[in-house]
């Protein structure tokens, strides 16, 4: 069964640091991968996504992501953390938009 | 991209009612529509998949009697949580999708019974 684990429940950058915010997956074949955004009480922003190509993603707000299937990973990152990034991002997995799988999620603090 | 709507955005209920909440594709026709749940702190999970026209499918552990959803037009999903129990509070997320396309979300429905 697919799976997806962030291994970072909170994570603190200061503003203008560069971020990283991990993702792992397990699926069987070559799966599509997201990354989304979502502020306190609210629905969820993609800001990214793979299904094949190019193995680097650019995504929405400056943020990218690298699917690399030797590490069955695709970390999410950004060069330079504003304070407005500050929320909870979820790595997601899925065939499609069939049996979308979230990771547990990782808050991010950005400090002044 | 593509706009869903969920309504309401919050609602409170007394223990024992039941509560309907509504997802619509504003512009696009979707197919597909999804229904998720959010514990406080903690992820999305997966209650079930809706076909237009056709019976949803479950997640295992999910009650279809008492998460009970309708998916009878292609811009229209409903989730009516029946006879809520305080447990049952919760933010329910619905997305939606066309074939072969990305799956858009709602805003989010925040149940709390009291």
């Amino acid at each position: 069964a697919q799976s997806v684990t962030q291994p970072d429940i909170h994570i603190t950058v200061s503003e203008g640091a560069s971020l990283e915010l991990r993702c792992n997956y397990s699926y069987g074949a070559t799966p599509y991968l997201f990354w989304y955004v979502q502020s306190p009480g609210q629905g969820l922003q993609l800001l990214l996504k793979y299904f094949s190509g190019d193995t680097l993603v650019q995504g929405i707000k400056g943020f990218e992501a690298e699917f690399k299937r030797s590490q069955s990973s695709f970390n999410l990152r950004k060069p330079s953390v504003h304070w407005s990034d500050a929320a909870e991002y979820f790595c997601a997995v899925g065939e499609g938009n069939n049996d979308m799988r979230f990771g547990a999620g990782t808050r991010l603090t950005v400090k002044p | 991209g593509a706009v869903v709507s969920q309504h309401p955005s919050w609602v409170i209920c007394k223990s024992g009612t039941s509560v309907k909440i509504e997802c619509r594709s504003l512009d696009f026709q979707a197919t597909t529509m999804f229904w998720y749940r959010q514990f406080p702190k903690q992820s999305l999970m997966l209650m079930a998949t809706s076909n237009e026209g056709s019976k949803a499918t479950y997640e295992q552990g999910v009650e279809k009697d008492k998460f009970l959803i309708n998916h009878a037009s292609l811009t229209l999903s409903t989730l009516t949580v029946t006879s809520a129990h305080p447990e049952d509070s919760s933010f329910y997320i619905c997305s939606a999708s066309s074939r072969a396309a990305e799956a858009f979300f709602g805003q989010g429905t925040r149940l709390t019974v009291v």
